[in-house]
């Protein structure tokens, strides 16, 4: 049974670039959630996809988009990279249901941004 | 807005030894709390989790938790840790989106690293 899968693993950008991570979600779930996570610091919710729509957002600029594919599979995607965009990017997945909140998210091994 | 506060960002312990990891979180609502742990060059794995229900929750690895309302806390405890024990430990709280049923979206600690040595 596959887990959350990431791609890709490591990834080099210049500041102004733009990037696309991707995440294929643990086989059964439908719901994905997308966390930056900077050195030495815990994970920071940017935003969740349920039914191929964004369901909440956390404090992170419009510069932060995503999307999500009716295979339920997801993309991040970040705009006029800054320095400070440099952090591993996870993706979690979960099943949706009346209470999801109790659901727990699986992790993907996440992709490690540089930005030069 | 919910908050939590891992209170050690450290913690050297020997091998066999027990350990407690401390977690305390501000919430107005009923919460969700989560122990994750993050190995080096890894995701993060689920180590235990509290819905509703007994206070002390069992999780992988001979991990445990107890949750106190009265205290906010939810701290981690092992009674021997082993070498292979040493991670990164993130305690996080489920967030309750307003107006609307719970997301599942997760509030981080600033994460502990356990440090066990032989």
């Amino acid at each position: 049974d596959a887990g959350v899968t990431q791609s890709p693993t490591h990834l080099i950008k210049t500041r102004g670039q733009q990037v696309t991570l991707r995440c294929s979600p643990k086989s059964g779930h439908d719901t994905v959630s997308w966390y930056q996570q900077a050195l030495g610091q815990g994970p920071q919710f940017i935003f969740q996809y349920y039914e191929e729509e964004e369901r909440q957002r956390g404090n992170f600029p419009d510069r932060f988009s995503g999307h999500q594919f009716p295979n339920y599979s997801s993309e991040l995607n970040v705009n006029a990279l800054l320095l400070g965009d440099s952090a591993l990017y996870l993706c979690a997945s979960s099943l949706a249901g009346s209470r999801i909140g109790n659901q727990p998210q699986h992790f993907g091994d996440g992709t490690r941004l540089s930005i030069l | 807005a919910q908050s939590v506060t891992q209170l050690d960002s450290q913690v050297p312990v020997f091998e066999e030894a027990p350990v407690e990891l401390r977690c305390n979180y501000s919430s107005s609502v009923s919460v969700y709390l989560f122990w994750y742990v993050q190995y080096p060059n890894q995701g993060l794995q689920l180590l235990l989790k509290y819905l509703s229900g007994s206070t002390l929750v069992k999780g992988i690895n001979g991990f445990e938790a107890e949750f106190n309302k009265s205290q906010t806390s939810f701290h981690l405890r092992k009674p021997s840790v082993h070498i292979s024990d040493t991670a990164e430990y993130f305690c996080a709280v489920s967030d309750l989106w307003e107006g609307s049923s719970n997301t599942g979206k997760l509030i981080f600690g600033q994460g502990t690293t356990l440090q066990v040595k032989p």
